[in-house]
C-alpha cells in the first residue's frame, strides 16, 4: 500500500523563525491533507491540498503531486503553532475513503 | 462549519467493563471514522462506516464492534475493555466521494485499570 514519510519528526524554533514540513508520498492520491494537533489532542484541518498551493494567514502548503510530495511553511512561528503537524493521503489506487497517515513532525516553539 | 462530537473527553473503565464511545457529525456526511492514537504509532483506523448499518474493518478492529443505525451517528463498542485498549480514541466524517475531507472531534482520551 501507499507509504507515508514526514519530515523532519522533530522541531524546535525561535519563536518568528519561519519553517517547513516535508510529506512524501509513495502514490498517486486523491485527497491530501495537513492536520494540526494541538496540545488537548484535537486535530485542526490545516489545508486539503491534493494539487497546487494554498495560502491561510502565516500557513500555505503545495503539493507537487507528480513528484509525490506537499510542503507545509510556517512562517513567523508562534508559541501556539507547537503540537505535532500530520500529513494523511487517500491513495487512487486504493480505498479513497481511507487516510493514510504519516508519523507526524512534532513542533515546539520557544519564547 | 463542519461539527464532530464525541461523547466524553476522558472515560475510565475497568477490565472486562463494556464500553461505549459515541460520536455525532451534523453536517449529513456518508463515510464515519474510528482511529485510536498512541505515542509512536501515530492514528490507526479501527473501523469505518460508509453508511447507515454498513461497516468495514480498518486496521486494527481485534477487539472492538460499531454501529452505526443512524447517519449521524457512529459507535464504538469495547465488548471486555483490556488495559492495552487505553489509547486516545478519534472519531471523524466526510463526505461520500468528490473532496472527501474528513473532520474530526475532540477525542476521548480512554483509560482501562
Amino acid at each position: 500500500g501507499i507509504q507515508v514519510e514526514q519530515s523532519p519528526p522533530d522541531l524546535i524554533l525561535q519563536e518568528g523563525a519561519n519553517s517547513t514540513l516535508r510529506c512524501n508520498f509513495s502514490d498517486s492520491v486523491n485527497n491530501l491533507q495537513w492536520f494540526h494537533q494541538n496540545p488537548w489532542g484535537q486535530l485542526i484541518n490545516l489545508f486539503y491540498i491534493p494539487s497546487g498551493t494554498k495560502q491561510n494567514g502565516r500557513l500555505s502548503a503545495t503539493t507537487v503531486a507528480t513528484e509525490r510530495y506537499s510542503l507545509l511553511y510556517i512562517s513567523s512561528s508562534q508559541t501556539t503553532d507547537s503540537g505535532v503537524y500530520f500529513c494523511a493521503v487517500a491513495s487512487l489506487a486504493g480505498n479513497n475513503r481511507k487516510l493514510i497517515w504519516g508519523l507526524g513532525t512534532s513542533l515546539a516553539v520557544n519564547p | 462549519d463542519v461539527k464532530v462530537t464525541q461523547s466524553s473527553r476522558y472515560l475510565v473503565k475497568r477490565t472486562g467493563e463494556k464500553v461505549f464511545l459515541e460520536c455525532v457529525q451534523d453536517m449529513d456526511h456518508e463515510n464515519m471514522f474510528w482511529y485510536r492514537q498512541d505515542p509512536g504509532l501515530g492514528l490507526r483506523l479501527i473501523y469505518f462506516s460508509y453508511d447507515v448499518k454498513m461497516k468495514e474493518k480498518g486496521d486494527i478492529p481485534e477487539g472492538y464492534s460499531v454501529s452505526r443505525e443512524k447517519k449521524e451517528r457512529f459507535s464504538l463498542i469495547l465488548e471486555s475493555a483490556s488495559t492495552n485498549q487505553t489509547s486516545m480514541y478519534l472519531c471523524a466524517s466526510s463526505r461520500a466521494g468528490g473532496r472527501n475531507e474528513q473532520f474530526f472531534g475532540p477525542g476521548t482520551r480512554l483509560t482501562v485499570l
